[in-house]
């Protein structure tokens, strides 16, 4: 089975902290995105990736930052928490769509970190 | 930009009943893919059925199917036969066309649906 894991289920952190989520996947996936949902307003993209060392803001981007060092691994770095960056934050990972042979075109999910910052 | 639209935010049917969800999105693009994904309370996302808009035939998955009107920018799930365990939050997303390095998926707001027993 696919696997997609992030670091925390829970987390409250002082505003001002600078805050780490990593998430981490074993299915040798290229695409890796990072989304943050909210009542109401759905998932939206913050930032994702499709290599190693390659990243793309997404619709939100502002206040977030992210790092790929190595293909599995995708943190989503928060330079100094405030309380609007209350959330639940989701990882995901999926293979390019332009390999064409592979069927599982869709993202598979970590299992969310609700994130509360203070 | 592409958007995706539901508009039914909650939604509630008795056991057994067949429920359908819409949701609509707006694109220039010809090839893309669509899904459907659930979040039941649990909070962990499961696919609950894809297609490839090159397709015609809409995609079935057991009981859930969807009506696929791609001149109408339109991509509903129909859930036949309900079961409590369809309680959970839907999400309709959209992918963009196969193109190395845009490949992300966007969401709409989501439709909470409760299975009454």
């Amino acid at each position: 089975d696919v696997k997609v894991t992030q670091s925390s289920r829970y987390l409250v952190k002082r505003t001002g902290e600078k805050v780490f989520l990593e998430c981490v996947q074993d299915m040798d996936h290229e695409n890796m995105f990072w989304y943050r949902q909210d009542p109401g307003l759905g998932l939206r993209l913050i930032y994702f990736s499709y290599d190693v060392k390659m990243k793309e803001k997404g619709d939100i981007p502002e206040g977030y930052s992210v790092s790929r060092e190595k293909k599995e691994r995708f943190s989503l770095i928060l330079e100094s928490a405030s309380t609007n960056q209350t959330s639940m934050y989701l990882c995901a990972s999926s293979f390019p769509s332009s390999v064409r042979r592979r069927r599982n075109t869709e993202a598979f999910f970590g299992q969310g970190t609700r994130l509360t910052v203070v | 930009a592409q958007t995706v639209t539901q508009s039914q935010p909650e939604m509630s049917v008795q056991e057994a009943e067949t429920v359908t969800l819409s949701c609509t999105y707006d694109t220039s693009e010809n090839n893309y893919y669509l899904f459907w994904y659930k979040q039941p309370p649990s909070r962990q996302m499961i696919l609950v059925i894809r297609q490839e808009a090159y397709k015609q035939q809409n995609a079935t998955e057991n009981r859930f199917s969807v009506n696929f009107q791609k001149a109408a920018k339109s991509f509903s799930l129909k859930i036949s036969d309900s079961q409590l365990g369809d309680t959970a939050m839907y999400f309709c997303a959209f992918m963009n066309p196969p193109n190395f390095g845009n490949e992300k998926l966007t969401f709409g707001t989501g439709t909470r649906l409760t299975i009454i027993p």
